[in-house]
Order: structure tokens, then sequence, then C-alpha cells
């Protein structure tokens, strides 16, 4: 079974430009995850969907993220325009369902430095 | 404010030795609890869930859970030094809006 897949694994950018990261889940995996994890923290929750719908994203700085899952299979997120404190690493994760037995996986992670 | 705590470490464990990591959750009504071993640079990587009172053993690693103290705990018998890593625990509740509530993780250093 393919785990997930995201890209690109590593991108620097100048503050106030824009990036987009993509995600693609495990197969059959309905629930889809982006995280935010700064060094020496946990990962972070942006944004969480079942299927093609947004169950939570209340940590989102929805005036610069945002992100789509139209088909309800792959995702991307988007950043625009981005700041210094935005270089972190971006996770995409998936899970089966996003019910108590909520085992999530995850892909490698994007690194973004923004200069 | 939900929370779930780690020493942060490093724990140093002599080659061979037990290394117990701990993980504190304030949430009493939390359900699911998982271990995630992270090696520098790479993602988080499950390796233990358990979802009730007791402990659940999987090779050399031992998930043991005590909801009444609300602590998660993991033992890695006979460490390796490619256990060598930071672990992050991570609690699921229906207080925390369906949602896993991470700890900073416990960074791990066995040493040969």
């Amino acid at each position: 079974e393919a785990g997930v897949a995201q890209s690109p694994r590593y991108k620097i950018i100048e503050k106030r430009q824009s990036v987009a990261f993509w995600c693609n889940p495990i197969s059959g995996h309905a629930t889809l995850y982006w995280y935010q994890q700064i060094l020496g923290q946990g990962p972070k929750l942006l944004i969480q969907f079942q299927n093609n719908g947004v169950v939570d994203d209340s940590q989102l700085p929805k005036d610069r993220f945002s992100a789509e899952r139209l088909k309800g299979v792959d995702s991307t997120l988007k950043i625009q325009p981005a700041k210094l404190e935005d270089s972190a690493v971006y996770l995409c994760a998936s899970s089966r369902t996003g019910g108590r037995n909520n085992e999530q996986f995850f892909g490698p992670g994007t690194r973004l430095t923004v200069l | 404010q939900k929370e779930v705590e780690q020493n942060s470490g490093p724990l140093s464990v002599p080659e061979g030795a037990i290394a117990s990591l701990n993980c504190t959750y304030s949430d009493r009504g939390s359900q699911s609890f998982f271990w995630y071993r992270q090696y520098s640079g790479k993602s988080p990587e499950l390796i233990m869930s358990i979802y009730s009172n007791g402990d659940k053993e999987d090779g050399r690693f031992t998930a043991q859970l005590n909801k009444a103290s609300q602590y998660v705990s993991l033992l890695i018998r006979d460490s390796q030094p490619s256990d060598s890593a930071t672990y992050l625990c991570a609690v699921f509740g229906m207080d925390s809006n369906y949602q896993l509530i991470w700890g900073a993780g416990t960074k791990l250093i066995i040493k040969p």
C-alpha cells in the first residue's frame, strides 16, 4: 500500500511570495489533515477534511492560507503572501476515518524556508 | 485548553536497557492515545495506539494507559541506538473537537 505522497519536499521563497503544497493521501482514506510543525514542537493542525468537506479549520490563518480538496482525494495548501514566521515543516496526514480509532499516517513533509 | 504534557528531555538510556517515556493529559474524556516516533528531519511515524486501560505490547514496545491518573507511557525494551528519536504523544477526545492534541515530544538518546 502506497503511503501519503507530498511535494515538493523543500521550498525556499522570499517573504510576500506565494507557495503551494500538494498531498495525495493513502488510497481509501477519507480524512486528510494539514499540519504545521515548528522545530521542537508537536504538529499543529491547520485544517482537516472529511472527503471534500472541511471539518475543522479553526487554526488556519485564513488571511493568508487556503486549502482545498475538490474531488475528495488529493489536496493543495497555499500560502499567499508568505511571512518569515511561516518557515516550518508542512505535514500532510490521512486516516481511514475521523473517528476515535483515528490512526493518522504522515507523508514525508515539505520544509518551507521563508527569507 | 486541552493539553498533553511530555518531558522534553533529552532522556539518555544505555543500549540494552529499558527506556520509559511518559505523557500526561488534561482531558478526562480522552478516548484514544497514540505514540509516534520522529527521527530528525523526518515525519512522525505511528508506533503504538492504545484505547483501554492497561498494557498493550508490540514487539519491544509496550504502551501503558491509566485513565484515572490521566497518563500514558511507552516502554522500549532492549533499547537500540536506532531507537534514538523524538517520541510524540497524541491524545484524541470529544472535548478537543475530535482532533488529536499533540505533546511537544521527548527526545530519546540511546548510548552504545
